[in-house]
């Protein structure tokens, strides 16, 4: 069974700093990866997919995310924080041959002027 | 190309009330899923689909029902609203990842989610 760990409730950076969002997982196949953002009182928004074709993915506003094997990670980056940052962020994990995504609790980043 | 539209948005419900949040998708997907958000829990699956006509139970599917009738249109019924319900609900669609297609597997599809209803029951 798939696992999704988000080693920090809460992050908290300046602006104009690099974020860091950690993700673990656990998967018995070759999992698919997301990470999505949520901003206050609105819905999920898909920021990036893993693809096996390549192990750094590039996302929407600047962010990416690296896909380590040999870790089970999945980590969350972005060179430089924006006040319009500040939200909380899931990490997903899908089985290929599964019917359901399976959630990260959650990391919510505050962005500090 | 409205994706997947949640219908209402907002609802003041009486306990012992019923009512139905109704999520529509216009992407073809196999896969719908309700989902309800609470401070602290993260998103929590209530019950899913797989395709029309047939329903599954998530994590929490106590106190609600769901009917996937059509392929598009996947329905969450509370029957007697509790104030425990309160909440928000998030519905989301995706492919079925196993499906074939000229032979290759869609492999990494996301779910796609709906902007969420807000249910207070007083």
């Amino acid at each position: 069974a798939q696992s999704v760990t988000q080693l920090d409730s809460h992050v908290s950076v300046s602006e104009g700093t690099p974020v860091l969002l950690r993700c673990n997982y656990s998967s018995s196949y070759s999992p698919s990866l997301f990470w999505y953002v949520q901003h206050p009182n609105k819905g999920l928004q898909l920021l990036l997919k893993y693809t096996s074709a390549a192990t750094l993915v590039k996302g929407i506003n600047g962010f990416e995310a690296e896909f380590k094997k040999s870790e089970t990670s999945f980590h969350l980056t972005k060179p430089s924080a924006h006040m319009s940052d500040a939200a909380e962020y899931f990490c997903v994990v899908r089985d290929n041959y599964g019917q359901n995504f399976v959630f990260g609790p959650g990391t919510r980043l505050s962005v500090l002027p | 190309n409205a994706g997947v539209t949640q219908t209402p948005k907002f609802r003041v419900l009486k306990t012992g009330q019923s009512m139905t949040l109704l999520c529509a998708q216009d992407m073809n997907h196999e896969y719908m899923y309700w989902y309800r958000q609470d401070p602290g829990m993260g998103l929590r699956l209530i019950h899913y689909s797989v395709g029309e006509g047939t329903t599954a139970k998530g994590e929490v599917p106590d106190g609600y029902n769901v009917s996937r009738l059509k392929k598009q249109n996947f329905l969450l019924g509370l029957e007697s609203a509790a104030p425990s319900q309160t909440s928000v609900y998030f519905c989301a669609s995706s492919y079925d990842s196993r499906k074939f297609g000229g032979g290759v597997v869609r492999s990494n599809q996301p779910q796609h989610f709906g902007d969420g209803t807000r249910l207070s029951i007083l």
